[in-house]
């Protein structure tokens, strides 16, 4: 069946370094993917979204780029903040599909 | 302002005890979730409503049923909590994108303590 994998529980770094959140996936259709943040006590908000392959998405500092050759959409950006810290969660859905499934989340941790 | 609202926002229980958890939305939003969220397993579909009177299970339905009467209103049901339905539970409503997608838009969630 479709499944959505992050490899990293979680990831501490230092303010103003660069990260990379990874997520791959399985699936037999044709994929759209997603990527939600969940800050401490509120609810999991959208951050990105992407079904077109080898095109970079951006919201908010981060990024991604959606490569159906390798089933991958990593989380990138290029210089962490304190307010980064958070759970995000990798999701894919099939196209016009009702149903997403989610990763199991990583915590990211941004020291000062 | 778009927007999914969950009541209560904590609750506790006894074992055995009825559950009713409430989510609302005011987006006209044809399809409603209902979400567990336990630490390390992150989010769980329990149900997936897709209009009025038309539900469909999820990936872990035990335990729970759900009610949608009205388009802006769907309840999680839990008869007779057990221990183990302690968890944080999430309702969203999703939008249907041009792009092929369904953006879900989540409320701030319900904090159930069974004990």
């Amino acid at each position: 069946g479709d499944s959505v994998t992050q490899t990293e529980g979680l990831v501490t770094l230092t303010k103003g370094l660069p990260v990379m959140l990874n997520c791959t996936y399985q699936t037999t259709y044709s994929p759209f993917l997603f990527w939600y943040v969940q800050h401490l006590n509120e609810a999991p908000k959208l951050l990105l979204k992407s079904s077109t392959d080898n095109k970079r998405t951006e919201h908010q500092g981060f990024y991604a780029t959606l490569h159906k050759s390798s089933s991958s959409f990593h989380l990138q950006k290029s210089s962490v903040q304190l307010s980064d810290s958070a759970l995000y969660f990798c999701a894919l859905s099939d196209t016009n599909a009702y149903k997403v499934i989610f990763g199991k989340g990583t915590h990211l941790h941004v020291l000062p | 302002d778009m927007k999914v609202t969950q009541m209560p926002r904590y609750l506790i229980k006894r074992m055995g005890e009825n559950v009713l958890l409430e989510c609302g939305q005011d987006m006209s939003h044809e399809t409603m979730y209902w979400y567990r969220q336990d630490p390390g397993l992150g989010l769980q579909l329990i149900y997936i409503s897709y209009d009025v009177d038309s539900n469909s299970e999820g990936d872990i339905p035990k335990g729970y049923r759900v009610s949608r009467k009205k388009r802006e209103h769907f309840s999680l049901i839990l008869d007779s909590a057990k221990t183990n339905q302690t968890s944080v539970y999430f309702c969203a409503s999703s939008l249907y994108n041009t792009g092929g997608s369904y953006e879900q838009y989540f409320g701030p969630g319900t904090r159930l303590t069974v004990l």
